[in-house]
């Protein structure tokens, strides 16, 4: 079965610097692999997603996830952490199409703490 | 208005009452999902709707009904809630059999909290 490990709970990273988010999947085909984030209180915005093809992606607010294979990862970095990004991380990975209804199956999240 | 909105934003709700969470899609998509979310167990499916039609239920106890009349519309009709049932319930939408491929949107919520 498709399941989706974040093996951070938490992690806090000061203003500026370099971020990366672990994601690993399990999933026998290709995946269809997902981050999205969420400000408390509020639901889930899709960040990035990757599909097939180049294995860097790059999402809104300046994000981008790497998808390697052989790893069965999908790590989300941005460079410099705004404090704006606190929140609550989730990666996802995709049953395709039909057949499954193309349900998502969702990892635990990462919450994200900014220190000034 | 478009994307997914959901009513209300908040509800207070006692034990003995019987309350309805509304979700409401202008994306055009068929196929809706219900989540709660709760600090002890982020993100559980509760309920999936495919044209309207219930595929799938996990193991949801009998206080909470889903309705879905028509694409664009669900409900979820609580009533004779207990206190851990307090949590942020969740509504999605995705085009029927694509969400795995495309994603869901995400509406921002209602957080419910039983007294």
């Amino acid at each position: 079965a498709q399941s989706v490990t974040q093996p951070d709970i938490h992690i806090t990273v000061s203003e500026g610097a370099s971020l990366e988010l672990r994601c690993n999947y399990s999933y026998g085909a290709t995946p269809y692999l997902f981050w999205y984030v969420q400000s408390p209180g509020q639901g889930l915005q899709l960040l990035l997603k990757y599909f097939s093809g180049d294995t860097l992606v790059q999402g809104i607010k300046g994000f981008e996830a790497e998808f390697k294979r052989s790893q069965s990862s999908f790590n989300l970095r941005k460079p410099s952490v705004h404090w704006s990004d606190a929140a609550e991380y989730f990666c996802a990975v995709g049953e395709g199409y039909g057949g499954s209804q193309g349900n998502l199956i969702f990892g635990k999240g990462t919450k994200l703490s900014v220190k000034p | 208005e478009t994307g997914v909105t959901q009513t209300p934003r908040h509800l207070v709700m006692g034990m003995t009452n019987k309350k309805s969470l509304k979700c409401e899609q202008h994306l055009g998509h068929n196929a809706m999902y219900w989540y709660k979310q709760s600090a002890k167990k982020p993100l559980e499916l509760m309920f999936v709707y495919n044209f309207k039609e219930q595929t799938e239920n996990n193991s949801v106890p009998s206080r909470f009904s889903p309705e879905c009349p028509n694409s664009s519309h669900l409900f979820l009709h609580l009533h004779t809630l207990q206190p851990e049932d307090s949590a942020l319930y969740l509504c999605a939408s995705s085009q029927a059999g694509t969400g795995g491929s495309y994603g869901y949107t995400f509406g921002s919520g209602t957080r419910l909290t039983v007294v």
